[in-house]
Parts: structure tokens; C-alpha cells; sequence
């Protein structure tokens, strides 16, 4: 089983700046690699696919990128509603597809 | 626009049984793959259970294989998970999810299980 590691775990950040949260795979998952947001109380909702792609409906303020091992989400300038948890997913090794634990992005 | 409804989540004893339901509408339902993923609270999220557009396929988890059973009807647009001798640490939400090529694409927003005595 790919095992994906999130970093930091925690990430404390002000409305306006920058946060680049990082996702780790054991083993190459090429570019299958997903992004979802969620909101306490929410269901996950899907930010970027193809580690890179914004889904519909997705602010441009949102980019992924990276390839293989190493990938990255960047939000360009938090909004409030961007405090969420962030979990990354690789969708390469179907149907044993993996998610990490999750980064708490706060204020 | 996608909508992914689950139910038949309550309060079940330790080696109980459950039957939780999603009710899908907004997509041609007989063209997807179907998941179920939980989410104990607090915690991450796990794949649990899916199942082909026909039915012809289905895939658990190790921590469910024998134990809980997927299915659907496609003439209800709904999905099944058969939950049969839980264990505490089955307690989750569970999300009924839409598959689009492997990816994940829609979710629902969850039924609880909670297993206790």
C-alpha cells in the first residue's frame, strides 16, 4: 500500500499570506495525486486532480504541483474561508487508492 | 448538479448489524463507479468498500473483508453498504463518493455508525 505523508501537520498562517502545504508519497504515483478541502462538519470537497488541474469552480488563488514522490498545494492569498484541513490522495495504485492524515491549515 | 444522500446510520451493539443507503440524482448513476469512505472524527479518511457501474466488481478493505457487503441497484440510483458483526472500531462517518475515472470526485455528506454498548 502507498502510505502519504502530509507535512506540516499543523499550519498556522494569516489571511493574506502565502501557505504551501506538502504531500509525500512511498513510492511514485506519477501525477494521480488529488487535493481535497474540508470544513468541519463538511464532506471533502475536490480541489485538484492530476496533481495540478483545479477542479470546477475552484479559485485560482488554489495550484498544485509536483510529480512522482513530492507534490505541493499552494494558496496564493488565504481567504477565510480557506481554513480548512487539506488532505492529499493518490489514485494511481486503483483500487488500493490512499489518503494522507491531513494538513489543519488555521489562523 | 450531483447529489449523493446517505442514511441508515444509528447507534448498534458491538456485533450488530446495518444496512446504510445513498440515494444518488443529478448524474446517469449506471455510469459510475461507487465508493464508501470513512472518516472517524478528527481523523483521516479511509476507503472501505466500492463497486463497478454493473456490479461485476467490488473491492473491501482488509479491516471490512468479510464483514460488510456493497451493493446497488441501479434502477433506484442507490448504493449499499451491508454492515454485519461490528466492532468498535468501525465507528465513522461514512461518505457515499462518486468515481470519475479513479479519481474522487463527489461526495456526500455521511451518515454516522456509532458501535457502543
Amino acid at each position: 500500500e502507498i502510505v502519504m505523508t502530509q507535512s506540516p501537520a499543523t499550519l498556522s498562517v494569516s489571511p493574506g499570506e502565502r501557505a504551501t502545504l506538502s504531500c509525500r508519497a512511498s513510492q511514485s504515483v506519477g501525477s494521480t495525486l488529488a487535493w481535497y478541502q474540508q470544513k468541519i462538519g463538511q464532506a471533502p470537497r475536490l480541489l485538484i486532480y492530476g496533481a495540478s488541474t483545479r477542479a470546477t469552480g475552484v479559485p485560482a488563488r488554489f495550484s498544485g504541483r509536483g510529480s512522482g514522490t513530492e507534490f505541493t498545494l499552494t494558496i496564493s492569498s488565504l481567504q477565510y474561508e480557506d481554513f480548512a484541513v487539506y488532505y492529499c490522495q493518490q489514485y494511481n495504485d486503483w483500487p488500493m487508492y490512499t489518503f494522507g492524515q491531513g494538513t489543519k491549515l488555521e489562523i | 448538479e450531483v447529489q449523493l444522500v446517505e442514511s441508515g446510520g444509528v447507534v448498534v451493539q458491538p456485533g450488530g448489524s446495518l444496512r446504510l443507503s445513498c440515494a444518488a440524482s443529478g448524474f446517469t448513476f449506471n455510469d459510475y463507479t461507487m465508493h464508501w469512505v470513512r472518516q472517524v472524527p478528527g481523523k483521516g479518511l479511509e476507503r472501505v468498500s466500492l463497486i463497478t457501474w454493473d456490479g461485476g466488481y467490488t473491492f473491501y478493505a482488509d479491516s471490512v473483508k468479510g464483514r460488510f457487503t456493497i451493493s446497488r441497484d441501479n434502477s433506484k440510483n442507490s448504493l449499499y453498504l451491508q454492515m454485519n458483526r461490528l466492532r468498535s472500531e468501525d465507528s465513522a462517518l461514512y461518505f457515499c463518493v462518486r468515481e470519475r475515472g479513479r479519481l474522487v470526485d463527489h461526495w456526500g455528506q455521511g451518515t454516522p455508525v456509532i458501535v457502543s454498548s
